[in-house]
């Protein structure tokens, strides 16, 4: 299975601050590269597919980029509501989905 | 709006059989361009992808290697619903199960978690 690592586990921002999540691949797997958030008690929520595609009603101060094996999630002015879980997840080897570890985003 | 909306017991007990239940709506569980599938999340496993079923023409179903040989899911297109069945659970199986919709490469629907907990 490819494995799919996050950096860093946790961090903690302030409102408006600049957030950057990597997440990295153990083998290349081209754009097939998705975002989610989860909340506590939550299902995790789609935010972005194919590396910096944006979902439908997601803000749009929320983008990705990447493509082989480094992918990067950006938040570029956090919000209360921001804090939350972000998961990375490939596609690349469907069906055998992979998930990363998660990123814990904590208020400073 | 698609929704799925799980049913299932949350307590099972070992060696004995999880079965959840996955009903569609605003979609159908025929669709040519959606798979089906489950997902599990625990904090020791994190998430774990484990099965889709999918409709092309015929029913195609596919299983992670760690739950093959206990694990079941397979549409009910009368009632547009989905299910899981996963055998001979242990403690280990203890997880939250999603049932979530596939587009494309992506996971676009998800339903509201169902905590299975394997005790006796």
């Amino acid at each position: 299975d490819i494995q799919m690592t996050q950096s860093p586990s946790s961090l903690s921002a302030s409102v408006g601050d600049r957030v950057t999540i990597t997440c990295r691949a153990s083998q290349t797997i081209s754009s097939y590269l998705n975002w989610f958030q989860q909340k506590p008690g939550k299902a995790p929520k789609l935010l972005i597919y194919t590396a910096s595609t944006l979902q439908n009603g997601v803000p749009s101060r929320f983008s990705g980029s990447g493509s082989g094996t480094d992918f990067t999630l950006t938040i570029s002015s956090l919000q209360p509501e921001d804090f939350a879980t972000y998961y990375c997840q490939q596609s690349y080897d469907s069906p055998r989905l992979t998930f990363g570890g998660g990123t814990k985003v904590e208020i400073k | 709006q698609v929704q799925l909306q799980q049913s299932g017991p949350g307590l099972v007990k070992p060696s004995q059989t999880l079965s959840l239940t996955c009903y569609i709506s605003g979609d159908s569980v025929s669709s040519n361009t959606a798979a089906w599938n489950w997902i599990r999340q625990s904090p020791s496993r994190g998430l774990e992808w484990l099965a889709r079923a999918y409709y092309r023409s015929k029913w195609n179903i596919d299983y992670a290697v760690s739950v093959k040989s206990r694990i079941t899911t397979q549409a009910d297109t009368t009632k547009n619903q989905f299910s899981l069945q996963l055998n001979s659970v242990t403690p280990e199986d203890t997880a939250v199960y999603y049932c979530v919709r596939g587009i494309g490469s992506w996971l676009d629907y998800w339903g509201q978690g169902t905590l299975v907990t394997v005790s006796s």
